[in-house]
């Protein structure tokens, strides 16, 4: 059963401050995926990476960016909050070797900026 | 890219009703289609997918159609209960597992 987990539940940062969003998959996954969710908009990509170190933006990578050092883990990180960021942020992994496409999510992080 | 629209944002029905929730999407290219569920306070979870060579594909009380012509796919639920009630996301991807999603239909199943 594939599981992943994300650091926080809920975050509260002021204006400014870096925050740094922690996702750790543990089925071997080569792709993990950073989204948020916002009412209406459904889930926006922000930033996927396919392996170790690799990264690709995604369709609102502006005021982000990420990191994948080790390949169960994959960081999402905001080097100066705004208050535009305030959303829910949910990061996905999936299996590049089988023809299966699922992503499997984790629980999400609801992120408020002050 | 990849846009995909989705409709209704919301819908209510009867239980014992069916619920229909439409997606369209504007690449030709784009062959695989699945559909999340999200409940309240969940994580998405995929309920069904269909790939591009399949018009139909059932799993006992969901259905999912793809007409490749008119570039839409749809999301039908028979006899709904309660526990139906949920936000539901549909996709679409046509390389490298990368996904596109439309805006959510909140449905609600009143008992």
């Amino acid at each position: 059963d594939v599981k992943v987990t994300q650091s926080s539940r809920y975050l509260v940062k002021r204006t400014g401050e870096k925050v740094f969003l922690e996702c750790v998959q543990d089925m071997d996954h080569e792709n993990m995926f950073w989204y948020r969710q916002d009412p209406g908009l459904g889930l926006r990509l922000i930033y996927f990476s396919y392996d170790v170190k690799m990264k690709e933006k995604g369709d609102i990578p502006e005021g982000y960016s990420v990191s994948r050092e080790k390949k169960e883990r994959f960081s999402l990180i905001l080097e100066s909050a705004s208050t535009n960021q305030t959303s829910m942020y949910l990061c996905a992994s999936s299996d590049l070797q089988t023809t299966e496409e699922t992503q499997y999510f984790g629980p999400g992080t609801r992120l408020l900026v002050l | 890219g990849e846009n995909v629209e989705q409709h209704p944002s919301t819908l209510s029905v009867q239980e014992g009703d069916s619920a229909v929730i439409k997606c369209t999407y504007s690449d030709s290219a784009s062959n695989y289609f699945p559909w999340y569920k999200q409940e309240l306070g969940k994580r998405p979870q995929l309920i069904i997918d269909i790939r591009s060579n399949v018009g139909e594909k059932k799993d006992q009380r969901i259905a999912v159609t793809l007409n490749k012509t008119a570039k839409h796919f749809s999301l039908h639920i028979t006899e709904t209960q309660p526990e139906d009630s949920a936000v539901y996301f549909c996709a679409a991807s046509n390389a490298g597992n990368m996904l596109t999603f439309g805006g959510g239909t909140r449905l609600m199943v009143k008992p």
